[in-house]
């Protein structure tokens, strides 16, 4: 049950893209289609914006999407706004019917 | 619209108990896996534990086995985590979550346990 790896921080400016990648092993991300993707605002409760990999909630912007290729997961977020810096976890199932959330990514929209 | 409303957190000593309620609403509470996330201060998410439906299975994160047990009462649209023999890395925001196989649809707002002598 080892946390996935996530970069610490990441930043882009105002319309731009950025990636944040979430890797774990074949035990959790490698082997299930299980993965998601939080956003944290500082002061707040988690919000699911994906699940299964690449699919969006009703009412989470079309800017966020997701994907998968072996044991890394990655969130893109397309045309930056600022308010999409927050804190992002990746959280995949990890066998044994247990799951395990990655360190946490702190997005600065500069 | 759906709620989820923790409660229960507070001051404990080290070797001390604690339980945790969740009230949930605006949802068939009976249909959902049901689990704990928690996070200690300025750390990230940690998944705790998690129910089914219908109770009959429970699973948890190596580091709280033997010493949280979470349970539910459908009748009640509650969800408890009862903590024992806490420990100081135990400390943290509790967030009860709707969800546990998929992902997690739904957070409450948390309630914080401090565990400190």
């Amino acid at each position: 049950q080892s946390a996935l790896t996530q970069p610490a921080s990441v930043s882009g400016s105002p319309g731009q893209s950025i990636t944040i990648s979430c890797t774990g092993t074949s035990s959790d991300v490698g082997s299930s289609n299980l993965v998601s993707w939080y956003q944290q605002h500082p002061g707040k409760a988690p919000k699911v914006i994906i699940y299964e990999v690449t699919k969006r909630p009703s009412g989470v912007s079309n800017r966020f999407s997701g994907s998968k290729s072996g044991n890394t997961a990655s969130l893109t977020i397309s045309g930056l706004q600022t308010e999409d810096e927050a804190d992002y976890y990746c959280c995949s199932f990890a066998g044994s019917s247990t799951l395990v959330f990655g360190g946490g990514t702190k997005l600065t929209v500069l | 619209e759906v709620q989820l409303v923790e409660s229960g957190g507070g001051l404990v000593q080290p070797g001390g108990s604690l339980k945790l309620s969740c009230a949930a609403s605006g949802f068939t509470f009976s249909d959902y896996w049901m689990s704990w996330v928690r996070q200690a201060p300025g750390k990230g998410l940690e998944w705790v534990a998690k129910i089914k439906t219908d109770g009959s299975e429970k699973y948890y994160v190596d580091s709280v086995k033997g010493r949280f047990t979470i349970s539910r009462d459908n009748a009640k649209n509650s969800l408890y985590l009862q903590m024992n023999s806490l420990r100081a890395e135990d400390t943290a925001l509790y967030y009860c979550a709707r969800g546990g196989i998929s992902h997690f649809a739904s957070w409450g707002q948390g309630t914080l346990v401090i565990v400190s002598s």
